[in-house]
Order: structure tokens, then sequence, then C-alpha cells
């Protein structure tokens, strides 16, 4: 079993649907880190969370630490928001271990 | 754009060759990490430099190393290289206070393909 583990693997939806990404983790962490992978490779950083919630436009960022569970949310979603997401937590040895992403579609 | 800067853009290079893959920080950023993106891996943390010093390691093979300049530019060097090395090199920057979980900023990345 991995360590961190995102849901679904892949997302298709159609524009304006609200759009939840799940991370789970099985380790102690320190932080959480959400990112998005476009489609040409580059990735962006998208929120650094250890505890609550953080919101950056139409998205939102939870994670339950007791539960060991992190969210990703995309409100009004936009066929520009079509990328990979990937989860990544920090661990309180200092080693960073990533879930193998999921990939979103949002048709227009 | 990040302002994280990496050359090349991509390598090719045949096995049992060494190759060096250069990144640039963020003016200011102190902390260099370097990634490596597989497609059978997924993304794995090799090691991060803050101020010119290992910080932390992650799944860096011994074929593998890399150093952070006074200037703070980073270079992850990759010797013996295999057919499974073929991936892409991501370097990410981060203001830091030496802490491993700042924001990071990452750079385009390096395609390396190894024939």
């Amino acid at each position: 079993k991995n360590e961190v583990e995102q849901s679904p693997q892949n997302l298709t939806a159609q524009e304006g649907e609200f759009i939840t990404i799940n991370c789970s983790y099985s380790v102690g962490i320190s932080a959480l880190h959400w990112l998005q992978q476009h489609p040409g490779g580059g990735i962006v950083s998208l929120f650094m969370l250890s505890s609550g919630k953080k919101k950056h436009g139409r998205l939102i960022a939870t994670i339950n630490i007791q539960e060991k569970h992190s969210s990703l949310h995309i409100t009004a979603s936009h066929p520009r928001d079509s990328a990979v997401y990937i989860c990544a937590v920090f661990t309180r040895d200092d080693k960073i271990i990533f879930g193998k992403g999921t990939r979103l579609h949002i048709l227009p | 754009d990040s302002g994280v800067t990496q050359t090349p853009k991509h390598l090719i290079t045949a096995t049992g060759q060494r190759v060096t893959l250069r990144c640039s920080p963020r003016s200011g950023d102190l902390s260099v990490y370097w990634y490596q993106q597989s497609l059978d891996q997924g993304l794995q943390f090799l090691i991060q430099y803050y101020n010119g010093e290992e910080r932390a390691k992650g799944n860096i093979l011994e074929r593998f190393s890399a150093q952070q300049f006074p200037d703070l530019h980073s270079e992850l060097n990759l010797s013996s290289l295999e057919l499974g090395d073929s991936a892409l090199y991501f370097c990410a920057s981060s203001v830091g206070s030496g802490d491993l979980y700042n924001e990071q900023f990452f750079g385009p990345g390096t395609r390396l393909t190894v024939l």
C-alpha cells in the first residue's frame, strides 16, 4: 500500500461543476503540498497546508491531521483547470512523498 | 514563470555516460530541491540543499550527486547512466528557513533521455 493515496485517479467533468480531489496518507507529517502539473509538464505550487483550510480564488484546500486526509476543491470548474493534481506530504523525518496524481479533464 | 531556471531543457545521452543538470533558484531563495519524475515511479524527491549545505536526502541513487554553490545555483550530477534514469528532472526553490516544508517554486524541468 502506498503511503500517499489520491483519488480519483482520473476525473472528467463538465465546465462549471464542483470538483473534489482527495489525498489520504498513512505517515506522520509536518505539512502537505498540493501541486498542479500542466499538460506541458510545468509544475505549479497551489497550497502548502499544515492545518485547517486555505482558499485562493476558486481553489480551496483542507486538511484533517487526525484523519490523515486532505481535499482539494475547485469551484466553478473551467477547461483551463484541466491538469494533473498532485499531493505531496512532508514527513516528520524530512522526507517528501508524492501521490500518483489525479488527472482532471474539464469539458467545455 | 516561477523564476527558477533549469538548463538544459532536453538532454539525450547514452548508457554509461555522465551528465550535469543545472538549476538557478529564484532571487533570494536559499533552498534548492531536486526531483525525478518518471512514467513508472511518478515524482520522487532526491535531495535538498540549503545555503550551500545538504539539508535532506530522499531516494537519490549513489550514482547521483548534487551540490549548491556560493551563488546558490545547484547542479545535479548523474553518472553511469542507465536506461531507467530517463526521466524529467525538476528543480524547485524556496525562501527557506531551512525547514523542508516551505512553499516551493518549480523550474520547467530537464528531460533526460538515455539511449
